[in-house]
């Protein structure tokens, strides 16, 4: 069964310097990955996903993530953090293969805490 | 666009009793989803329906039931309440749930149990 581990309880970052959440997947097929932010009290927002083609994908509000295959992972990146992109974030797999080619749930990991300190 | 609405925002309950959720996707999205979020548990997946139709359910017990109507609004049903059923239950939506199609969730339903 495919899962998702973010070895990080919280990333601790000032602001206007780099972050980094970490994301590695386990799946028997292919991965589709996705990152979501929870702010306080409300729902799961998208911001980008991993199908296939550049190991690199950029999303919304400047964040991007990096695809790496033989790491298993799918870091979500910014290069410079705002105190505003303080929030959870959850990294998401669907395994894909030919076995299951239908409709497959989002596994999520257990989330980041991001605090962007001013 | 309107978004993914949930309603209640809010629910208390008592055990043994049961509820209702509802949610409306966005319009043209025919695909909802259920999770259930607890701090313990996070995210888990409990059913997704697509046309009507469930086509995929989580591992959770018969308590949980939710249905579909035609014009793809999804309610959520559970029934004989436990205090370990408080959580923000969280409805999403997608075009026809294909795997490469994001899922855009509502802010969801907080059913606190007593």
């Amino acid at each position: 069964a495919q899962s998702v581990a973010q070895p990080e309880d919280q990333v601790n970052v000032a602001e206007g310097n780099p972050l980094t959440v970490k994301c590695t997947y386990s799946v028997s097929g292919n991965p589709y990955l996705f990152w979501y932010v929870q702010y306080p009290n409300r729902g799961l927002q998208f911001l980008l996903k991993y199908i296939t083609g550049d190991n690199l994908v950029k999303g919304s509000y400047g964040f991007e993530a990096e695809f790496n295959k033989s790491q298993t992972s799918f870091h979500l990146k910014k290069p410079s953090a705002l105190v505003s992109d303080s929030a959870l974030y959850f990294c998401a797999v669907r395994d894909i293969n030919r076995m299951n080619t239908g409709f497959q749930k989002l596994v999520f990991g257990t989330g980041t805490r991001l605090l962007v300190s001013p | 666009k309107a978004g993914v609405t949930q309603t209640p925002r809010y629910l208390i309950k008592t055990r043994g009793q049961q509820v209702t959720l509802s949610c409306s996707p966005i319009s043209g999205h025919r695909s909802v989803s259920w999770y259930q979020q607890t701090p313990g548990q996070g995210l888990q997946f409990l059913f997704e329906y697509f046309s009507e139709t469930q086509r995929n359910k989580g591992n959770f017990p018969g308590r949980f039931s939710g249905r579909q109507f035609s014009n793809s609004r999804s309610e959520m049903n559970v029934s004989t309440l436990e205090l370990g059923d408080s959580a923000l239950y969280l409805c999403a939506s997608s075009l026809d749930g294909a795997n490469n199609q994001p899922q855009h969730f509502g802010d969801g339903t907080r059913l606190s149990i007593l």
